[in-house]
């Protein structure tokens, strides 16, 4: 069973545009969370999805927003960048996204804003 | 808020040594899960132990879960060059389930051959 995909692994961008991340989790799984991590906050709750819709949501600004597709592949979109944006974003799976089930992840893109 | 929070060690052993490290949290949760991340790239699962576990071992790995400290540690035995690893544990929010982790600082382990 292939594991979660995340895409593209590595990304430069300048402050002020716009990017996007690509996550296909494991197939089957319908739940699919967004952290950022940075050396100084450490990883990070964004938000996530199931079955299209956003359940929960961290404390990050309207500029962080995603959306999930039918066949539970998620994107995240993170606009007018800031430097403080770099960091390595991890998407993570899970089955039915309920208590007690693990939460598997990608590799990670690493964003550099300049 | 974070949750999980790992005494901020970065340990350095020999190979074959055992290997502890802490992790507390302050509220309830469902369950903990520790995770090891090698320079900084996908975070790794290992293992998962519920918030009615005491105990839980996989291979060289064991976890403990004292949920009235609200403290859990994990301990990799007869280590190897391998586990040279950031280790992190996180939890999950009872009120969220496990779509909403929070995770602790990590602790960096570095095994010498």
């Amino acid at each position: 069973k292939a594991g979660v995909t995340q895409t593209p692994r590595y990304l430069i961008k300048t402050r002020g545009q716009q990017v996007t991340l690509s996550c296909s989790p494991i197939s089957g799984h319908r739940s699919v969370s967004w952290y950022q991590q940075t050396p100084g906050q450490g990883l990070q709750f964004l938000f996530e999805y199931f079955s299209e819709t956003q359940r929960n949501k961290g404390n990050f600004p309207g500029r962080f927003s995603g959306r999930q597709f039918s066949n539970s592949r998620s994107e995240m979109n993170v606009s007018t960048l800031e430097l403080g944006d770099s960091a390595l974003y991890l998407c993570a799976s899970s089955n039915l996204g309920g208590k007690n089930t693990e939460a598997f992840f990608g590799q990670g893109t690493r964003l550099t804003v300049v | 808020s974070q949750q999980g929070e790992e005494d901020p060690q970065a340990l350095s052993i020999q190979e074959g040594e055992n290997a502890t490290m802490n992790c507390s949290y302050k509220t309830s949760i469902n369950n903990l899960q520790w995770y090891r991340q090698n320079s900084g790239r996908g975070l790794v699962h290992l293992i998962l132990i519920r918030s009615n576990e005491r105990e839980k071992h996989s291979g060289r790995l064991r976890v403990t879960l004292d949920t009235s400290k609200k403290s859990s540690s994990l301990l990799i035995t007869a280590s190897r060059a391998a586990d040279t690893a950031s280790y992190f544990c996180a939890t999950d929010l009872e009120n969220y389930g496990n779509n909403r982790l929070a995770f602790g600082k990590g602790n960096q382990v570095v095994v010498i051959p």
